[in-house]
């Protein structure tokens, strides 16, 4: 049974340019979830999704951020006009359910030069 | 404003010894409690929980104990072996109007365990 999937593991970008995070979770999995962390961070909450719908994104910034969930295929996580402060380590965790544990993805590192 | 503290940012502790890693937490509303174990690289691994409703949870070598009165809460491993060196988080959830897959994480302790 796989983990949760996320690609690229390193993306390098340049200020203006798009970034796209994609995240397969666990097999059985409905419940996905973003979180960014920071350099000399813990990790900080971004949104929460399952199949089609966007539950709580009341961690994702205001502009430039959005996410997704489709029926088919991966959830993304698009970073529009990237700058530096953009910078971080974006991880993906899905849940069988609303509860309980998170199993997390090996991470995006996101480089903006 | 941290909600999950850790106040150390690093701990090191000789082979065989317990290691003790501490968290703090100012939200009331938290009812349940996460440890994580992070090693370079790689994403955050469920460690063990514990709910508000009890005092103490083991699971092999790693016992949460949680003090609500004093909202702290504490990972104790014993023995602790080299393979246990690694970034520990903390994390809490609660009905504070986030969901409950929105943990608030503190900012992890570097745990070194010395042979």
């Amino acid at each position: 049974n796989a983990g949760v999937m996320q690609n690229p593991r390193h993306l390098v970008r340049r200020r203006g340019q798009e970034a796209r995070l994609r995240c397969s979770p666990m097999k059985g999995h409905s419940h996905v979830y973003w979180y960014r962390q920071l350099p000399e961070e813990g990790l900080k909450f971004m949104v929460y999704l399952q199949k089609e719908n966007i539950i709580d994104e009341s961690g994702m910034p205001k502009e430039r951020f959005s996410a997704e969930f489709p029926k088919e295929g991966p959830s993304i996580l698009r970073i529009q006009q990237v700058v530096r402060g953009d910078s971080a380590a974006y991880f993906c965790a899905s849940s069988p359910q609303e509860t309980g544990e998170l199993f997390f993805g090996e991470g995006s590192r996101l480089t903006v030069l | 404003d941290q909600q999950v503290k850790q106040n150390s940012p690093s701990l090191s502790v000789q082979e065989g010894r317990i290691s003790i890693l501490n968290c703090d937490y100012t939200n009331s509303m938290f009812d349940y409690f996460l440890w994580y174990k992070k090693y370079p690289a790689e994403g955050p691994t469920f460690l063990i929980s514990i709910s508000s409703i009890k005092d103490k949870n083991e699971d092999g070598r790693f016992t949460v104990f949680l003090n609500k009165s004093a909202k702290h809460l504490s990972l104790h491993i014993v023995p602790s072996q080299p393979g246990d060196s690694a970034v520990y988080f903390c994390a809490a959830s609660g009905d504070y109007g986030g969901s409950q897959g929105n943990l608030i994480f503190g900012k992890g302790t570097k745990l070194s365990v010395k042979p």
